[in-house]
């Protein structure tokens, strides 16, 4: 069993649109959990860290279920420079050891 | 941007030859690692340093040999290597290896093994 899943999509949406993806993860004793956001040949960069309570940075929300082990990332009013692939990060319990899922690929047309 | 910086970029070689990356942080970290992206699969975690000392192998065959000097700096060194070793492989840096500190990337070093 994977340890992050994610659904690799494609995801195609127009500007304006709102797009939600979501994680599931397999450790019940993960620690932390990430959202990474990396464009075509480039680096992963960190787009938000997912907090319990939920939490929200301008047009990107993300939520956490401990319980169902599940991580969602909601994009409002869609962006062309949203297109990227949104990766979906947890920290094991491992110290350090951070578990990346494929990946959910976006693209925002006109 | 300059934080973590990887050479070389791009990288071809024979199954027999020997090479290394190299990866160099400037912001004052304590932990530093190598991962491997392959395509159509998740980042996948090879080696993390803390403070110099190797704190995890996540089994990796050892045609791949890391070495670590000092908390800036990062080498990957290659032998022997497999055409499935061809990948795009990614340093990255943190404060230390716990809590919620992010891991910065560098931009990789895309390698092709034939």
């Amino acid at each position: 069993r994977k340890e992050v899943e994610q659904d690799p999509g494609p995801f195609n949406v127009p500007e304006g649109a709102t797009v939600a993806f979501n994680c599931t993860y397999s450790n019940s004793a993960s620690q932390s959990f990430f959202w990474y956001r990396q464009d075509c040949r480039k680096e992963p960069k960190l787009l938000m860290s997912v907090y319990s309570s939920g939490n929200e940075d301008g047009r990107f929300t993300a939520q956490l279920n401990r319980a169902s082990q599940y991580i969602s990332l909601l994009i409002r009013d869609s962006k062309l420079s949203d297109s990227a692939t949104y990766l979906c990060v947890v920290r094991g319990s491992t110290l350090g050891r951070l578990y990346f899922g494929r990946g959910t690929q976006l693209t925002v047309w006109p | 941007e300059t934080g973590v910086t990887q050479t070389p970029r791009h990288l071809v070689m024979g199954m027999t030859n020997k090479k290394s990356l190299k990866c160099e942080q400037h912001l004052g970290h304590n932990a530093m690692y190598w991962y491997k992206q392959s395509a159509k699969k998740p980042l996948e975690l090879m080696f993390v340093y803390n403070f110099k000392e190797q704190t995890e192998n996540n089994s990796v065959p050892s045609r791949f040999s890391p070495e670590c000097p000092n908390s800036s700096h990062l080498f990957l060194h290659l032998h022997t290597l497999q055409p499935e070793d061809s990948a795009l492989y990614l340093c990255a840096s943190s404060q230390t290896t716990s809590g919620y500190n992010e891991q910065f990337f560098g931009p990789g070093t895309r390698l092709t093994v034939l």
